[in-house]
């Protein structure tokens, strides 16, 4: 099992452009979970998903932030346009039904800069 | 949700025994506590997690006494490999199956 994949590990970018991340959930695992982690505010919640479905969104800061699951397989978290104030670590997670007790897995996560 | 509280950091030493304690003084019934560990520069993992008394399992072990106001993740002879942030958290299981993170105590660990 190759664990939860996140891409890329590494972004930099410019103010006011898209930025899209990705995440390739544990085949089988039918939640989906966004966070964002900064020294000031921590992991923070952003999204999740259940069997493909938006669940919750009400840690998604602004509506410059959207996420979306086209399958079970693959995930994106996009921001348009990115301000400077969005760089911190995303980090991707999945877990079976269950997994509140099971444990989450969590990918490797995405530093993103915006200069 | 019960908030946490736990220490913002700790050091130890090699070798030694670690107990990070959390206290969570508005737990539900059904609330559980599990802990989570991050080391730089990767995502948390799920290490243990408990309702009551102790669980152990081969990295840690939990103490959660009766009134389960609080609870204890002890960490037999820690090595250098253990420094990370390590994360307690209250469980609910409803329907709102979110994971929140506070946080977590910083765990140093010196030759």
């Amino acid at each position: 099992d190759a664990g939860v994949i996140q891409s890329p590990r590494h972004e930099v970018t410019e103010m006011g452009q898209e930025v899209t991340l990705r995440c390739k959930p544990i085949s089988g695992h039918d939640y989906l979970f966004w966070y964002r982690q900064t020294m000031m505010r921590g992991l923070e919640l952003l999204i999740y998903f259940n069997n493909n479905v938006p669940i919750d969104d009400s840690g998604m800061p602004e509506d410059r932030f959207s996420a979306k699951m086209p399958n079970a397989s693959f995930s994106t978290l996009k921001i348009q346009p990115s301000e400077p104030r969005d760089s911190a670590v995303y980090f991707c997670a999945s877990s079976p039904t269950g997994g509140l007790l099971l444990g989450y897995t969590f990918g490797s996560g995405t530093r993103l800069t915006v200069v | 949700l019960a908030k946490t509280t736990q220490p913002i950091s700790m050091d130890s030493y090699e070798g030694q025994e670690v107990n990070i304690t959390c206290s969570h003084n508005n737990i539900a019934t059904n609330d559980y506590i599990t802990w989570y560990q991050q080391f730089p520069s990767q995502g948390p993992r799920f290490i243990i997690q408990g309702y009551k008394t102790k669980v152990t399992n081969e990295v840690a072990s939990l103490f959660i006494p009766a009134d389960r106001k609080s609870s204890t993740l002890s960490l037999p002879r820690v090595s250098l490999s253990d420094t990370a942030v390590y994360y307690c958290l209250v469980v609910r299981m409803d329907s709102s199956y979110k994971l929140i993170f506070g946080s977590g105590t910083r765990l140093l660990v010196r030759p």
